[in-house]
């Protein structure tokens, strides 16, 4: 079955402790994408990646980071999350043809305290 | 830089009524896709249509159908024959062709299907 598997779906943690989301395409995407998602805000997007080793910033980068080592996978590390980190986590994968749809994960609800 | 604005941040729907959600976009491209995400209290996000800027002729899936107007860069979904399972937030996002990554997404519709 065709997926975007992202681990965990809930997480609570403190201010300052790194923590990483993973997520892992089997789609064999090119394109990789983390978005969060804010009310009021629709979903934003924080870095995307077109290939492996090959990743640029989105709207909002700020205090996050990602690596694309493998094609299948792109992890979120915030290194020190704040609570203005607190958010809905998405991540998402499409093909290289422009006229795929973007495959999601299920989602990474993040508290930061 | 592209834009996708929704101006209505909650709808309500009677089951069985028909219900249009607005979303406008602003962009100085002339090639590109716009969608419609469905996000149930699941937080999936499903793809519900799709249309693409070149094609005059809008877009339908079953009960769902939108009105492209690329003039006034108005982009809105019908659901007819609304159920009880439409009630989720509904988001509209354009993406730029060829670039098959960024999506840009509206605020988000909140939609209730009243029985």
């Amino acid at each position: 079955e065709a997926q975007v598997t992202q681990n965990p779906r809930y997480l609570i943690t403190v201010t300052g402790k790194k923590l990483t989301v993973t997520c892992s395409q089997n789609m064999n995407h090119e394109y990789m994408s983390w978005y969060r998602q804010d009310p009021g805000l629709g979903l934003r997007q924080i870095y995307y990646s077109m290939n492996v080793e090959v990743t640029d910033k989105g709207d909002v980068p700020e205090g996050y980071k990602v690596s694309r080592k493998e094609k299948r996978n792109f992890p979120l590390i915030l290194e020190s999350p704040s609570p203005n980190q607190t958010s809905l986590y998405f991540c998402a994968s499409s093909a290289q043809e422009s006229n795929t749809e973007a495959f999601f994960g299920q989602g990474t609800r993040l508290t930061v305290v | 830089a592209q834009t996708v604005t929704q101006s209505q941040p909650e709808m309500s729907v009677q089951e069985a009524e028909t219900v249009t959600l607005s979303c406008t976009y602003d962009t100085s491209e002339s090639d590109y896709y716009l969608f419609w995400y469905k996000q149930p209290p699941s937080r999936q996000m499903i793809l519900v249509i799709r249309q693409e800027a070149y094609k005059q002729q809008n877009a339908t899936e079953n009960r769902f159908s939108v009105n492209f107007q690329k003039a006034a860069k108005s982009f809105s979904l019908k659901i007819s024959d609304s159920q009880l399972g439409d009630a989720a937030m509904y988001f509209c996002a354009y993406r730029l062709r060829p670039s098959g990554s960024r999506l840009t997404f509206g605020e988000g519709t909140q939609l209730t299907v009243n029985p």
